[in-house]
Order: C-alpha cells, then sequence, then structure tokens
C-alpha cells in the first residue's frame, strides 16, 4: 500500500490566490482527517469525514476554507482567498475506524507558504 | 469537548537516561490514547498506544501508563537513543465508534544529549 497520498507537497502561492490542497486515503479505510499544523498553534484539526460525510467541521478557521470528500479514495481542502496567515503544513490522514483501532496514518503533508 | 494538556513542551535528557511526557486529559468517555512521534519534516507515526481497559503497555524501550481516575497518561522511554530526538505528541479519542476524532496535545520536542 502507498499510504495516503498528498499533492502537492510544496505550494507556494501570492495573497488573494485560490489554493487545492488534495489527499488520497489508504484503500479500504472509512475516514478522513485534515490537519493544520505550525509552531505557533500545533497540529490543528480542521475537518473529519466518515464514509465520505462531513462529521465535524468546527476546526476550519473562517469561510474561506472548504473541503469536499466526493468519493472513498479522495478529498480537497480549498483556501480562497488564501493569506499569508495560512501558511503551514498542511497533513491529511486516514483510518479504518472500528471497535478495535482508531489509528490514523498520516500522509506527508503540504507545505503551503502564501506571501 | 475534549481538551488534552501535555507537559513538558521541551525536553533534554542524556542519552541512555530515561525520558517521561506527561498528559492529562479532560473528557471521562476517552478511551484511546495513541502516541504519534514526529521527527524533523516528517509526519506523525504512531509508536504506541493504550485503551482504558489497560493500566499500562509496554513495547522493547516505550512504555505507556493510564490513570482513568485521575485522567493522566504518561510516556516513558527508557535507555534514550539519538534516534529518540523528535516531537511526541500524546492525544485523547473515544475509540470505538465508527466515527470519532483524535484530539492532540500540543506536543514535547524532546532532545537526547550524547
Amino acid at each position: 500500500d502507498a499510504g495516503v497520498i498528498q499533492s502537492p507537497r510544496h505550494e507556494v502561492t501570492e495573497m488573494g490566490q485560490e489554493v487545492t490542497l488534495r489527499c488520497k486515503p489508504i484503500s479500504g479505510h472509512n475516514s478522513l482527517f485534515w490537519y493544520r499544523q505550525t509552531m505557533m498553534r500545533g497540529l490543528e484539526l480542521l475537518i473529519y469525514f466518515n464514509n465520505n460525510v462531513p462529521i465535524d467541521d468546527s476546526g476550519m478557521p473562517e469561510d474561506r476554507f472548504s473541503a469536499k470528500m466526493p468519493n472513498a479514495s479522495f478529498s480537497t481542502l480549498k483556501i480562497q482567498p488564501s493569506e499569508p496567515r495560512d501558511s503551514a503544513v498542511y497533513f491529511c490522514a486516514s483510518s479504518l475506524q472500528n471497535r478495535a483501532s482508531n489509528e490514523q496514518y498520516f500522509g506527508p503533508g503540504t507545505r503551503l507558504t502564501v506571501t | 469537548g475534549e481538551n488534552v494538556e501535555q507537559h513538558p513542551s521541551t525536553l533534554s535528557v542524556q542519552e541512555g537516561d530515561s525520558a517521561v511526557i506527561k498528559c492529562t486529559y479532560s473528557d471521562s468517555a476517552s478511551n484511546y490514547f495513541p502516541w504519534y512521534k514526529q521527527e524533523l519534516g516528517k509526519r506523525p507515526q504512531l509508536i504506541i498506544d493504550i485503551r482504558s481497559n489497560v493500566g499500562e503497555k509496554k513495547d522493547q524501550r516505550i512504555a505507556v501508563t493510564l490513570n482513568k481516575t485521575a485522567k493522566h497518561f504518561s510516556l516513558h522511554i527508557t535507555e534514550t537513543q539519538p534516534e529518540d530526538s523528535a516531537v511526541y505528541f500524546c492525544a485523547a479519542s473515544k475509540g470505538g465508534s465508527s466515527a470519532s476524532k483524535i484530539i492532540f496535545g500540543s506536543g514535547t520536542r524532546l532532545s537526547i544529549r550524547p
């Protein structure tokens, strides 16, 4: 298994531009999580899906952020318009949530820089 | 909602000594407590986890303890080695449900002095 796949690995964009981050979870996993990591705020959960349905988006910072999961093998996190304070590493993670396990497998992350 | 506090934020120990990281959680319904290790520039990876029906779990040089009454859990690393240098995150979750999120602590940056 290739693990969780994220693209792009690095993104540099100018303030005001739209940014789309992509994630392919591990095949067979039923839950997908988007996190943001910065030095100041640590590892923050933005939103998570179970069986492609958004369960909790309380961590999404503002309306500029949106996430979709159109099918079990793909999710996007979009920022429109982007701002310099959005600069961070964005991780996607997936898990097979059942009575036996909640282990989350993280992707390699997307390092976003907004200038 | 759940809140996880982690201490210390930074920890420096001599190679070969032990390191202990402590966490507390607020939601008594939490029953799954994983620990993740994140090396510089890498992704967080699970190193050990414990469920609330167990008080202690050990895997080679790593052990976790859980005190449900006090809502405390700890990570113990013995005979530390340079490759143990990383950021460690504790977390808590209501495991066993079909849709549950993991709440992470703020992380501990562990440095091993040669």
